[in-house]
């Protein structure tokens, strides 16, 4: 079974400061993926970034970067230089890469993020 | 490419009612995903087909839910029966075998009354 966790259920940053989503994830697989949806109020899902179970280096898409810690079982969203387009429900997901499961995601509940201007 | 869509977008029905939802995937993609998401929550997994073939179905599936993909393109997901607690957002979600990047539809927002 997989689980996210994400205790920040809300977060303030100001515009063109970085901020930084926690998350934490239980796994008994030996191969995962983690990715990061963004859904603004509109409701769409949108895909931000994805880090393999056994990349060793941080993934990054422009802006984001996923900090992954894998002996704390964390992966981290880091959003440099914050837009207030960039105000929305982000959520971390994980998906085991074998069997007949692979691909279903398992999401965290999910942290508001709000950008002042 | 026009992205996943997904139809209707709002749908309220009458408690006892049937309904039902179709997904159009991205044309290459050959995995389909459903999901369900409630007010405050992230989606949960429901169903997931590999072209035609549905390969999982989550607990949350009760008998009264059925999802099919007949020709491996779009999909359907049916609720019969339907009762206040099915009231959510119903995603859908497609990706290439290979890939792991679900694209996500606009979602079908269901409200039984």
């Amino acid at each position: 079974a997989q689980k996210i966790t994400q205790t920040q259920p809300g977060m303030f940053v100001q515009e063109k400061e970085a901020v930084t989503l926690d998350c934490t994830y239980d796994t008994s697989d030996q191969s995962y993926g983690l990715f990061w949806y963004k859904q603004p109020s509109s409701g769409e899902m949108i895909f931000l970034i994805y880090q393999g179970s056994y990349d060793e280096q941080n993934a990054t898409e422009g802006r984001y970067s996923l900090n992954f810690q894998k002996a704390r079982k964390s992966a981290n969203l880091v959003i440099s230089a914050s837009q207030l387009g960039d105000s929305a429900m982000y959520f971390c997901a994980t998906s085991n890469e074998g069997g007949t499961s692979y691909g279903k995601l398992t999401f965290g509940q999910g942290t508001i993020l709000t950008v002042h201007p | 490419d026009t992205g996943v869509s997904q139809d209707p977008r709002h749908k309220i029905t009458k408690r006892g009612q049937n309904v039902t939802f179709r997904c159009d995937p991205i044309s290459e993609h050959n995995r389909l995903y459903w999901y369900r998401q409630t007010l405050g929550q992230g989606p949960e997994f429901l169903t997931y087909f590999q072209n035609e073939a549905q390969l999982e179905k989550s607990r949350l599936l009760s008998d009264r839910f059925s999802a099919e993909r007949p020709k491996g393109s779009f999909s359907t997901l049916e609720i019969q029966r339907t009762e206040q607690g099915d009231s959510a957002m119903y995603l859908c979600a497609s990706s290439l075998n290979l890939n792991y990047e679900q694209y996500f539809g606009p979602g079908t927002r269901l409200t039984v009354t």
